[in-house]
């Protein structure tokens, strides 16, 4: 999960294993989610969204899932490979008139070893 | 296809001095964000506009003044740097869904 603090939490895994980052979020309102990826040096980029109304999401080697009871946020990454490597993002949209403003968390750094 | 360019993408200026950091996008997204990140704090809205001639204050504005008189171009100026803000600033656009776009970055050091 993600937390606040100078350390943010790490995941370390073998490439072709799953890899499962999760964010906790705090707004009951918020009706959309999207996960970011961020590579050093560089500026955060889309991986995959879910709308408040979905429980799971499926892309290319990814999935979201969703559990507004616990509000929580989940991102599984199949058969991870060492370039997934990189701090990974949940941000939430509060929804109403926030005009599409995203309330990011603190982060995952996930690490894959050859 | 360029999408957003930040310039510069380094600068070390010194405490007391203006710097303006600019902002580029190559589509016509109406929204766009300025954010800076610090180990610690993630990624925290500074200013949003939503139109051209349309902005408004984020979670940190203290210290920083945008402008946007063209829907291409969001610039960010600090009006008088502090140390404090050294960081690495991210401008966003977004277009019709809530996705935004991130460019490459400004790392500012504040001497």
């Amino acid at each position: 999960g993600e937390s606040v603090g100078l350390h943010l939490p790490t995941l370390s895994v073998q490439e072709g294993d799953n890899s499962i980052i999760n964010c906790a979020y705090s707004n009951s309102a918020s009706d959309y989610f999207i996960w970011y990826k961020q590579e050093s040096g560089k500026g955060p980029q889309f991986i995959i969204d879910i709308r408040s109304n979905m429980d799971k999401r499926q892309g290319q080697r990814v999935t979201v899932l969703l559990n507004k009871t616990v509000k929580h946020l989940s991102l599984q990454i199949a058969a991870t490979q060492p370039g997934d490597s990189a701090v990974y993002f949940c941000a939430e949209n509060a929804g109403g008139t926030s005009y599409g403003k995203l309330t990011f968390g603190q982060g995952t750094i996930l690490t894959v070893h050859p | 296809d360029a999408g957003i360019t930040q310039s510069p993408r380094y600068k070390i200026t010194e405490t007391g001095r203006q710097v303006t950091l600019m902002c580029h996008q190559t589509w016509s997204h109406s929204y766009m964000f300025w954010y800076r990140q610090d180990l610690g704090h993630g990624l925290r809205l500074i200013y949003y506009s939503a139109a051209a001639d349309i902005t408004d204050k984020g979670e940190v504005p203290d210290g920083y003044v945008v402008s946007r008189s063209k829907t291409e171009n969001f610039p960010l100026t600090l009006e008088s740097a502090t140390r404090s803000q050294t960081s690495v600033y991210f401008c966003a656009a977004r277009g019709d869904s809530y996705e935004q776009y991130f460019g490459p970055g400004t790392r500012l050091t504040v001497t």
